[in-house]
């Protein structure tokens, strides 16, 4: 299975800067998934990374506060614009690998856990 | 239902009790359904991929069914133990034709010594 390497893994940040989340997979892998967890919340897809092109983003979702980019197919990086506190979350990337029985399933990163004041 | 459900949000039990709750997603256009665990702190991990009305799959004491026809998952958990305390989310394949999982919220399973 993909191992994937994200940082930061927590950070607390000051309500209208940006922060940028890295990932890190040990695989070359097509699409990577990015997701966000608001507290008591369902995790929730963002935008899908491509290689070589925009990423697509999801319903709610814009590249203006979200920008990703995705220079080769082991990393990508998220970016949070302008944060409220609203944007505290948890941030997963994710991959789609083989595993579970051989179906194809997502591995995670460990997470950025953002805090924004 | 319109989206995937997850129930209860928490859960208490015991060191061997055994323990289950419930995923329930809607029925039409089904492909695939996800359970993972999601540990503090770690990277959520896939337990199972159920595609088939009636699946029944297992690793070790737990173990999941499905019912595509009326929307639901249940996972079971036999003679919990503290190692198992972690959030259980199951997620539904939205089509065949990508790879976007929806999730639910999640059941949180704290086993107590």
């Amino acid at each position: 299975s993909a191992v994937i390497s994200q940082k930061p893994s927590r950070d607390i940040c000051q309500r209208g800067t940006s922060l940028t989340i890295q990932c890190q997979v040990d695989s070359q892998v097509t699409m990577m998934f990015w997701y966000r967890q608001q507290p008591g919340q369902s995790l929730t897809l963002i935008a899908t990374a491509n290689q070589g092109s925009e990423a697509t983003y999801e319903s709610g979702f814009v590249i203006d506060k979200f920008p990703i980019s995705r220079p080769n197919l082991t990393f990508s990086t998220l970016t949070v614009s302008n944060m409220s506190p609203e944007d505290s979350s948890i941030y997963l990337c994710s991959v789609e690998f083989g595993g579970v029985s051989g179906a194809n399933v997502l591995t995670f990163g460990a997470g950025s856990r953002l805090t924004v004041l | 239902i319109l989206n995937v459900e997850q129930s209860p949000q928490s859960l208490h039990v015991q060191e061997g009790d055994s323990t289950n709750f419930t995923c329930s997603f809607p029925s039409s256009n089904f492909y695939a359904l996800h359970w993972y665990r999601w540990e503090t702190a770690k990277s959520p991990e896939a337990l199972f991929v159920m595609t088939l009305n009636g699946d029944e799959k297992k690793k070790g004491r737990i173990s999941a069914t499905l019912n595509t026809k009326e929307g639901y998952s249940y996972l079971y958990i036999k003679g919990s133990q503290p190692e198992d305390s972690a959030t259980y989310l199951c997620a539904r394949l939205r089509s065949s034709s990508n790879y976007k999982l929806t999730f639910g919220k999640g059941t949180l399973l704290t086993v107590n010594p």
